[in-house]
Parts: structure tokens; C-alpha cells; sequence
């Protein structure tokens, strides 16, 4: 695709209810990130996956948050029982690789997710 | 462990007049610096990039970066700014001894005035 996606591009969600984000990276990207970036703040490092290998998840804040991918396509990241401090902006990127340190990361626009 | 910081929350400049948004950073093994621009309700946006060679790279939108290894610093510049740029500019590092994660600054904010 043109660029990497993100939906919904907005999420209102009760706490302790579990939400789903889905990010679709360019195509042909192998590696795919997750970022969190709550209000006037800088940007979160959450996981990040390599085409097959094992996913990096030493930026999860707490087992609330997993995240799966499909091969080198879509990626969904799920928040279960959300909490209000879970409000914040989460951007996902991708790019070439992870092993070529030159290949910067594409982001898409984001999902805003609000727990009330 | 890797880190940056802009130092800077937030850069006033008039229309016309240079801009410089500084960053500094550590690693442990050799660096690749990033800047991102992001506009209001939109994804970051890539600029620029420095991995080896020449010390001064070149980016979108007339921006320019120059790193610097001995002051561990790689600040954005661009000669003459405009109303447009205005938004938030981040500052990013990868350790190539490190791993694969890309660590942000938390932001400077670009506010050129006309």
C-alpha cells in the first residue's frame, strides 16, 4: 500500500473493557513496531516484530498488553481491562528490516484511544 | 543503554530567520540518528538520517542536520524557516550495538512566528 495504516483512528472504551488496535505496514516491510505516546510526551517503544522470528516485547508495560502478527502483514496489539493511564496515542511503524540499521521507520497516523 | 534528549521543549523563531533544534545522545556503540517531524493530528514523518560518512546530511523540506561525535550532539537546522514548519520535531538513535530499537527524544515544539 501507499502507506501504513492504522484503525479505528479513534477509540472510546470504558475501563476494564479490552480494546484492539490494527495496524496494516507497507508492503514488503518485514519488521513492524509499536509505539505508545501519551500527551505532550515523547514516544514509547512497545514491541516490535522481525518476519518470523520472535517478537520483541521488552517494551510492554504490563502482561495487559500483547500483540501478534501474521507473517510479515497485519498486526493487531490488545489491551485487555483497560485502565485510564492506557490513554494515550499508539503508532505503529514498519520498515525494510530490522537488521539493516539504515532502514527508517514509515509511520501510520495513529488510533487515539480514550479510557474513560 | 541508549538515550536522547532535546533539551529544548519548545523553539521560537520568526519567518525568514535560521532555526536550529538540538539533540544529544548516548550509546554504547556507533550511532544512527533520526528526525522526525510530526504535524498536528497527523504520524511522524521521516526528515533526515545519519548512519556513516559525510557529517552533515540533508533532508526534506530544506532541512539539514550535522553530526557531531565528539559533542555526542546531531541538531536539526535549516537556514531560513517558514510559518509551515511549524509542528513537533523528534529526535531519535538506534545503537548499532544495541539491538534494533529506536529511542525518541521527548519533542521540541517549532513555532515559527510571521
Amino acid at each position: 500500500g501507499a502507506g501504513v495504516s492504522q484503525s479505528p483512528s479513534n477509540k472510546v472504551t470504558e475501563k476494564g473493557k479490552d480494546v484492539e488496535l490494527r495496524c496494516d505496514p507497507i508492503s514488503g516491510h518485514t519488521a513492524l513496531y509499536w509505539y505508545r505516546q501519551r500527551l505532550g510526551q515523547g514516544l514509547e517503544f512497545l514491541i516490535y516484530f522481525q518476519g518470523n522470528s520472535a517478537p520483541d516485547k521488552s517494551g510492554l508495560p504490563s502482561d495487559r498488553f500483547s500483540a501478534e502478527r501474521t507473517g510479515e502483514s497485519v498486526s493487531t496489539l490488545t489491551i485487555q481491562r483497560t485502565q485510564q493511564e492506557d490513554s494515550a496515542v499508539y503508532l505503529c511503524a514498519s520498515s525494510l528490516s530490522v537488521t539493516a540499521f539504515s532502514y527508517e521507520q514509515y509511520f501510520g497516523p495513529g488510533t487515539r484511544l480514550t479510557v474513560t | 543503554a541508549q538515550s536522547v534528549a532535546q533539551p529544548e521543549d519548545q523553539v521560537n523563531v520568526a519567518e525568514g530567520n535560521p532555526l536550529t533544534v538540538k539533540c544529544t545522545y548516548s550509546v554504547s556503540g556507533n550511532p544512527y540518528l533520526f528526525w522526525y517531524v510530526q504535524y498536528p493530528n497527523r504520524g511522524l514523518q521521516f526528515l533526515l538520517k545519519y548512519i556513516t560518512g559525510d557529517n552533515l546530511v540533508k533532508g526534506s523540506y530544506g532541512f539539514e542536520a550535522e553530526f557531531n561525535k565528539s559533542q555526542t550532539s546531531f541538531h536539526l537546522k535549516k537556514p531560513s524557516a517558514l510559518v509551515s514548519d511549524s509542528a513537533l520535531y523528534f529526535c531519535a538513535v538506534r545503537d548499532g550495538n544495541a539491538g534494533n530499537m529506536l529511542t525518541f527524544g521527548g519533542g521540541t515544539r517549532l513555532m515559527v512566528k510571521p
